[in-house]
Order: C-alpha cells, then sequence, then structure tokens
C-alpha cells in the first residue's frame, strides 16, 4: 500500500538556523507530495505541493524537490522564526479506484526558539 | 471569507450516546473527507464524499456514519460512540477528488468520549 515516512520530532531549532524535515514515501503510481502545517489549536493547511518528479514546490521561504529516484519530499527552509512553530506534515496524493485519498505521515513537530 | 466550519469544537460525551459533528464548506466543494488525528498514528480518513448522495470508507470507518444531502455539509455520525472513539477530528474539502487537489481543512473537534 501506499505510505509516507517522515522524521520524528519534536525538532528543535534556534531563530535563523537551517532546517530539513525528511519525507519518503511509498507508492503504487506517480502521486502528487504535499507538505502540510498545522499550528497550534487549528486545521492543517497547505505549505506547498508538486505534482510531478524535479517540480520544486515553494512558499513563506519553505521548500521541498520531488525526487522520484530516491522517493523523497525533503522540507528545507534557511533561516527558520519562532513564527514557525508547528506540527509539519508531509502527504501523498493518488487516484486509487474512484477517488483520490490523501496518505498522511505522522507528523514532525518543529519548535524554534529565540 | 472561503472556509470549513465545523461544530462542536469541543464535546465531551459518554458511551453509547449518539452524536453528530457538522462540517460546511463555503467553497463550492464536490469532495469532503474526515479525517481522525491521533498522536504517533497522523491523520487517518474515516470517510469521503465525491460528490452529493455520494460517499465512501476510508481507512478507518467502523463506528462512523456520514451523509451528503447537499453539496455544503457533510455532517460526521456516532450511532453509539466509545472510548477508542476519542480523538481529534478533521473536516476537509477540495474542489474535485484528484489527486493533485489541495485539501482545505476546518478547524478540528476534540472530541472525549468516557
Amino acid at each position: 500500500g501506499n505510505s509516507v515516512t517522515q522524521m520524528e520530532g519534536p525538532v528543535t531549532l534556534s531563530e535563523e538556523a537551517f532546517l530539513t524535515i525528511n519525507c519518503t514515501y511509498t507508492a503504487t503510481g506517480y502521486p502528487s507530495l504535499f507538505w502540510y502545517v498545522q499550528y497550534p489549536g487549528e486545521g492543517l493547511q497547505l505549505l506547498l505541493k508538486a505534482t510531478k518528479a524535479d517540480d520544486k514546490g515553494s512558499n513563506k521561504g519553505f521548500e521541498a524537490t520531488y525526487r522520484k529516484e530516491t522517493t523523497s519530499f525533503h522540507l528545507e527552509k534557511g533561516s527558520v522564526q519562532v513564527s514557525d512553530s508547528a506540527v509539519y506534515f508531509c502527504a501523498l496524493g493518488l487516484h486509487t479506484g474512484t477517488a483520490s485519498k490523501l496518505t498522511f505521515g505522522t507528523g514532525t513537530r518543529l519548535q524554534v526558539t529565540l | 471569507e472561503a472556509q470549513v466550519t465545523q461544530n462542536p469544537r469541543y464535546l465531551i460525551t459518554v458511551t453509547g450516546k449518539k452524536l453528530t459533528v457538522t462540517c460546511s464548506q463555503n467553497m463550492n466543494h464536490e469532495y469532503m473527507s474526515w479525517y481522525r488525528q491521533d498522536p504517533g498514528l497522523g491523520l487517518r480518513q474515516i470517510y469521503y464524499s465525491m460528490n452529493v448522495e455520494v460517499t465512501d470508507k476510508g481507512d478507518v470507518p467502523e463506528g462512523y456514519k456520514v451523509s451528503r444531502k447537499e453539496k455544503r455539509n457533510f455532517p460526521l455520525i456516532l450511532e453509539s460512540p466509545s472510548p477508542n472513539q476519542t480523538s481529534l477530528y478533521f473536516c476537509a474539502s477540495s474542489l474535485y477528488g484528484t489527486q493533485e487537489n489541495e485539501q482545505f481543512f476546518g478547524p478540528g473537534t476534540r472530541l472525549t468520549v468516557l
């Protein structure tokens, strides 16, 4: 079946540090890949996405590249801020049967300190 | 404002007492879905709906029912809640049920079943 594996947290960084959150996937087919972010007490919101191999998604200084050869979609940011503290979910979307389905990783909590 | 709303946001109930969590979206989206979020498990899909009167099971449908009588509403029904249904529930919608579409999430409903 389809699955997403992302690094366990929490990840604790100082402000302005470089961030990488690893994400790898297993899928039967050619999925779309997403990063969603969940701020405390809120629902998930899309951070960025990529729909085919070698696409780079980017938003708010975050970026991730769809690497088919390594089945990965690692999230990076050059300089994190305290306001980036949240839980980050990697997900794949794949059409199977009658509908598309989003499969999520377990989430990685990021805490950024001053 | 384009949004997905859920009610109630918090609910404490007792085993066996039927409850309904409402979900409504104002974006004219065809696709709607319910997820539950549990620590260490990420988000798992309960049910989804491709359009009015079309619903189907997700990964963890046992103990839940849904209906889609109108495009904007997708209530989640627990006929006889049990403690293992204590969780954080999210409703989501997207324009179509295709794999590249972003899903928009509601703020969540935290349910405790005693």
